[in-house]
């Protein structure tokens, strides 16, 4: 069974441009969430995404953003970069929101690693 | 509010050493969930485990145990017999029952020496 994908590993790219990170759930996995891990801050939780709707969002600005398609893969997107945004973008997927069973296990993948000069 | 406390920020140890990663977690729900995961360093977090708040018992798999205390909002994690593949970060994480969103700690960077 694949695990979570995400591409690219790694990306370079200069203040003010943008970027788009993709994130491939496990097959049946319909929940897929957003993290950023930064050695000051650790990790974040950005947002989540359920049926192709945001259903949860942290406190990061609008820069910030993503969508989820209808196979349940996912994007992020981080305009108008700035320095401040080089991290490990972390993407994991779970079966399902979190519900009157609890929250869900989480799987992550590999993460996408941002260098923003 | 979540929050989880990983007070021990690095710990290095000699192989075959017994090893416990500290976690405090804070949270006004009656109904919450707790998790540790290792990242090694290819980056990718690995689950080891979930309990929820209802569910005090300690639980035991090979050489890896968790020590759940409500009473000092406590889920410490040790390591018995400490190999060199087990040095990685660990991280500790709450989530409330109908989310999630998990509050990480800030993890512990285990080094195991042989």
């Amino acid at each position: 069974k694949a695990g979570v994908t995400q591409t690219p590993r790694y990306l370079i790219k200069t203040r003010g441009q943008q970027v788009t990170l993709s994130c491939s759930p496990i097959s049946g996995h319909r929940s897929v969430s957003w993290y950023q891990q930064t050695p000051g801050q650790g990790l974040q939780f950005l947002f989540e995404y359920f049926s192709e709707t945001q259903r949860n969002k942290g406190n990061f600005p609008g820069r910030f953003s993503g969508r989820q398609f209808s196979n349940s893969r996912s994007e992020m997107n981080v305009s108008t970069l700035e320095l401040g945004d080089s991290a490990l973008y972390l993407c994991a997927s779970s079966l399902a929101l979190a519900g009157p069973s609890g929250a869900n296990v989480l799987t992550f993948g590999a993460g996408s690693r941002l260098t923003v000069l | 509010a979540q929050k989880v406390t990983q007070a021990q920020t690095e710990i290095s140890v000699v192989e075959k050493e017994d090893v416990t990663l500290d976690c405090v977690y804070e949270t006004r729900d009656t109904t919450y969930y707790l998790f540790w995961y290792k990242q090694p360093p290819s980056g990718e977090l690995v689950f080891l485990i979930r309990r929820n708040s209802f569910d005090e018992q300690n639980e035991i798999s090979g050489r890896y145990s968790w020590n759940f205390q409500k009473s000092t909002s406590s889920f410490n994690f040790t390591i018995t017999a400490s190999q060199v593949v087990d040095s990685a970060v660990y991280f500790c994480a709450l989530s409330e029952r109908f989310n999630n969103d998990m509050r990480f700690g800030a993890g512990t960077r285990l080094t195991v020496k042989p």
